[in-house]
């Protein structure tokens, strides 16, 4: 079956780095979706690519979806405390696929920021 | 106030009890879905439904039951067969078309935590 890969699975910085997190998935995704989870709550939606090569940006953060649609990255500038939380990426199976219509979650990545 | 709920927030239960999850949306989506986060896991789909009456298997559906009657309410039921019940579930659901390219973000309830003793 699908399966999406994300990494690094902690990353430690300090106010003001920058984060990168990457994910792969093992088939073409018909889209890719990221959200984040701040400790003790729930996944909150981010953003969603659809296109090969697509960048999207949202403040700090900037997103990118690969060529290929089976690889994406999330960059975040200048973080801040408030970036605490861990950012899982999820794919979207192809469309006429078996996997269609579910999305299927990278690990996570944990993001702690030192002040 | 739109949006899901899940109750109860902490529910603590003995082991080879069944125990059902409360999941319900007033948000008007189609597709409903149910996930088992572990620490360092990620979410799993464990249950499905993209329209009432109708439900698919995820990834962990082994030792869980759901059912969809209404279209606001997707309720999980936790087995007794379930091996290891202890996590944190979260419902979700997101609006579902028919045409490629638009199933859209999902929205999470708050989660249940389920300690099984």
């Amino acid at each position: 079956g699908q399966q999406v890969m994300q990494i690094p699975q902690y990353q430690h910085v300090q106010e003001g780095e920058d984060f990168t997190t990457y994910c792969n998935s093992s088939t073409t995704l018909s889209n890719i979706q990221w959200y984040k989870q701040r400790p003790g709550g729930h996944p909150v939606f981010l953003i969603q690519l659809v296109k090969s090569g697509e960048v999207k940006k949202q403040k700090r953060l900037t997103f990118q979806f690969g060529e290929a649609k089976k690889n994406s990255s999330l960059h975040i500038t200048a973080t801040q405390t408030t970036d605490v939380g861990t950012y899982f990426c999820a794919g979207l199976g192809n469309a006429g696929g078996t996997s269609y219509g579910k999305l299927t979650f990278g690990q996570g990545t944990i993001l702690t920021v030192h002040p | 106030d739109g949006g899901i709920t899940q109750s109860p927030k902490y529910l603590f239960r003995k082991e080879g009890q069944n125990v059902t999850l409360s999941c319900e949306q007033n948000l008007n989506h189609d597709a409903m879905y149910w996930y088992r986060q572990d620490p360092g896991q990620g979410l799993r789909l464990i249950y499905y439904s993209q329209i009432v009456n109708d439900f698919q298997k995820g990834d962990i559906a082994e030792g869980y039951s759901v059912s969809r009657e209404k279209k606001e309410s997707f309720p999980l039921t936790v087995t007794s067969a379930q091996k290891n019940p202890t996590a944190f579930y979260l419902c979700a659901s997101s609006i579902r078309r028919d045409t490629p390219f638009t199933y859209n973000e999902q929205f999470f309830g708050p989660g249940t935590r389920l300690t099984v003793l």
